[in-house]
């Protein structure tokens, strides 16, 4: 069974200082991954997806099959950053998303 | 286009009782998926329907069901309510069911007394 693992249920960083939200997954085959992002009072969204190799309001994230990872990263975070992000993988079957327990960023001024 | 819309925002129910969820998704998309968040959790898959046809079911008992229409909206029925149904239930809508990328609707929030 497939399962996704975000291990901090919080982080709290400072404007400008780097960011890392961890993600751990366990899956037989080639999955996709993906982050997605809450803001306050607003809709869960895509963030970035690792196949597309980009770049999103600062962040990237690497997949890295050795340590079955996909850590967010961000080197310096802004106050608008401040959201909660879920890691989540997709299997080679369908479009089932699991996600992980999420983790909730504040950036304090 | 207001992407995907989901019906009521907000609903109190007692134990026992049954409620029907509504799901619109973005104009184009043939796929519609179905996810229960409970509090301080993830989102956890329900259902998929691509075309109609049920693609892929969760972890969740019978009393929980869904349905596609002709114009790619969705149900999500919920039967004999318990207590842990508690939860938001988020609407996904997708172009296809398998590659494309899940953009979700706002969530309904039921709260089961």
């Amino acid at each position: 069974a497939q399962r996704v693992t975000q291990p901090e249920k919080l982080l709290s960083v400072f404007k400008g200082a780097p960011v890392e939200l961890k993600c751990n997954y366990s899956y037989s085959g080639s999955p996709e991954l993906f982050w997605y992002v809450q803001y306050s009072r607003q809709r869960l969204q895509l963030l970035l997806r690792h196949i597309s190799r980009e770049s999103i309001k600062g962040f990237t994230a690497d997949l890295n099959k050795g340590e079955t990872s996909f850590h967010l990263k961000k080197p310096f975070a802004q106050e608008e950053d401040s959201a909660m992000y879920y890691c989540a993988l997709r299997d080679n079957a369908g479009n089932m998303l699991t996600f992980g327990g999420g983790t909730r960023l504040m950036v304090k001024p | 286009d207001a992407g995907v819309t989901q019906s009521p925002t907000h609903l109190i129910k007692t134990r026992g009782q049954h409620v029907t969820l509504r799901c619109s998704p973005i104009s184009g998309h043939k796929s519609v998926s179905w996810y229960q968040q409970v509090l301080g959790q993830g989102p956890q898959f329900i259902f998929q329907y691509y075309e109609k046809e049920e693609r892929g079911r969760g972890n969740f008992p019978d009393r929980f069901s869904a349905r596609q229409f002709p114009n790619y909206s969705s149900e999500l029925n919920v039967n004999a309510l318990l207590l842990g149904d508690s939860a938001l239930y988020l609407c996904a809508s997708s172009l296809d069911y398998r590659t494309d990328t899940q953009y979700f609707g706002p969530g309904t929030r039921l709260t089961v007394l």
